[in-house]
């Protein structure tokens, strides 16, 4: 069965720390993907990787960061959280050719206060 | 920039009866999925059709593909209150070597018991 986990369920952070959403897929996919889900706006791309060590910005890069130093690993980053980065956010994989199927991890409820 | 766009925004229908629920979008595509959400956690695979496809059909799931309309809908038949769920249309590009899917907003699903 294939998995994509994500480091934490539910998570409460203060204003101004420094936040790692953690993602890992069993799939040996190259593409990885975060997304943020927010109510009446859908799922909105923060960034994807399409290799190790490779990055490209989404639709709203502003405030985030990634890294992705090993295949199965995509790491979402919060530099210094603010009130409105709280939010779901999902992590996804694909492989790199069509149909480009992607596979969701059961998400992150972050809670910026 | 969200290219599929779904409809309705919400559906609430008797247990028994069949869902329809319809997704339009704006550029050429490689293939359309739908994919499920139930409440709180991550996209789940539902479906897929290829561009040079017009219909397909999984268990309970009907999917069709109108390419001249840019449309597509998908139906639920003998829905069941464990259908309850949002679900997402989302296009892959035909062009390139992009291989992100861009979503919908989602259709709200609700089969009452």
């Amino acid at each position: 069965d294939v998995k994509v986990t994500q480091s934490s369920r539910y998570l409460v952070k203060r204003t101004g720390e420094k936040v790692f959403l953690e993602c890992v897929q069993d799939m040996d996919h190259e593409n990885m993907f975060w997304y943020r889900q927010d109510p009446g706006l859908g799922l909105r791309l923060i960034y994807f990787s399409y290799d190790v060590k490779m990055k490209e910005k989404g639709d709203i890069p502003e405030g985030y960061s990634v890294s992705r130093e090993k295949k199965e690993r995509f790491s979402l980053i919060l530099e210094s959280a603010s009130t409105n980065q709280t939010s779901m956010y999902l992590c996804a994989s694909s492989a790199s050719s069509p149909p480009y199927e992607q596979y969701f991890g059961p998400g992150t409820r972050l809670t910026v206060t | 920039s969200q290219q599929g766009e779904e409809d309705p925004q919400a559906l609430s229908i008797q247990e028994g009866e069949n869902a329809t629920m319809n997704c339009s979008y704006k550029t050429s595509i490689n293939n359309l999925q739908w994919y499920r959400q139930n409440s709180g956690r991550g996209l789940v695979h539902l479906i897929l059709i290829r561009s040079n496809e017009r219909e397909k059909h999984s268990g309970r799931l009907r999917v069709t593909l109108d390419t001249s309309k840019k449309s597509s809908s998908l139906l639920i038949t003998a829905s069941r209150a464990a259908d309850t769920a949002s679900y997402f249309c989302a296009t892959a590009s035909q062009t390139g070597a992009n291989s992100k899917l861009t979503f919908g907003k989602g259709i709200t699903l609700s089969v009452r018991p």
